[in-house]
């Protein structure tokens, strides 16, 4: 089963939309981080939030902000206020706390959704 | 702040040829990674490293080798270059994680790869 699932192979906004991409994850620990990545057609990696399991209150960081959902095991990334610039591949992300193999050490990403953000 | 760093950012190689791609990065770092993107996949783990001189296979291992012989620097090989290794080629480091896995990874800006 896979561990970080984006349903959304693409997404449309328009500018100055709101918009949600999704994700849910599979896990049986009890720590984990969840992080959303930004990649544009440049290519490069940019990290956008975090999310802990523990923590109480959703993150969030300027235009961004994380819908926690963790009984639905959810971590749908919202972008206020759509700009131009906003269009990009989405990445979410997991990182486990067991510690064995590489699992508390690797990210584990989901497949990506491509935000495009329309004029 | 160069941040993380990744030598070179596009090479073609043929079939069978070997290339070391370089990582280095300047922010203290215990923790470096490589990973691989193609297209539809995701980035997939490669091999890490947790301190100098010491490596661990990832996800997706097979056909390269890599070493941690400074802090600052996380090296990938291919020994033997393969059409199937034709890939996005991303390096990333972390702090150390402590009691929580809080700490984001940070990526340089990759390395296109053809293999022919």
């Amino acid at each position: 089963a896979q561990k970080i699932t984006q349903t959304q192979p693409g997404m449309f906004v328009q500018e100055k939309e709101a918009v949600t991409l999704d994700c849910t994850y599979d896990t049986s620990d009890q720590s984990y981080g969840l992080f959303w990545y930004k990649q544009p057609s440049s290519g490069e990696m940019i990290f956008l939030i975090y999310q802990g399991s523990y923590d109480e209150q959703n993150a969030t960081e300027g235009r961004y902000s994380l819908n926690f959902q963790k009984a639905r095991k959810s971590a749908n990334l919202v972008i206020s206020a759509s700009q131009l610039g906003d269009s990009a591949m989405y990445f979410c992300a997991m990182r486990e706390s067991s510690y064995s193999g590489a699992g508390s050490y690797q990210l584990t990403f989901g497949k990506g959704t491509k935000l495009s953000v329309i004029p | 702040n160069a941040g993380v760093t990744q030598t070179p950012k596009f090479r073609v190689l043929k079939t069978g040829q070997s290339m070391t791609l370089l990582c280095a990065q300047d922010m203290n770092h215990e923790y470096m990674y490589w990973y691989r993107q193609d297209p539809g996949m995701g980035l997939r783990l490669i091999h890490y490293s947790v301190g100098e001189g010491t490596t661990a296979k990832g996800e997706v291992p097979d056909g390269y080798n890599v070493s941690r012989l400074k802090k600052q620097n996380f090296l990938l090989g291919l020994e033997s270059a393969a059409p199937s290794q034709t890939s996005v080629y991303f390096c990333a480091s972390s702090s150390n994680l402590g009691p929580r896995p809080n700490q984001p990874q940070h990526f340089g800006d990759g390395t296109r790869l053809s293999i022919l």
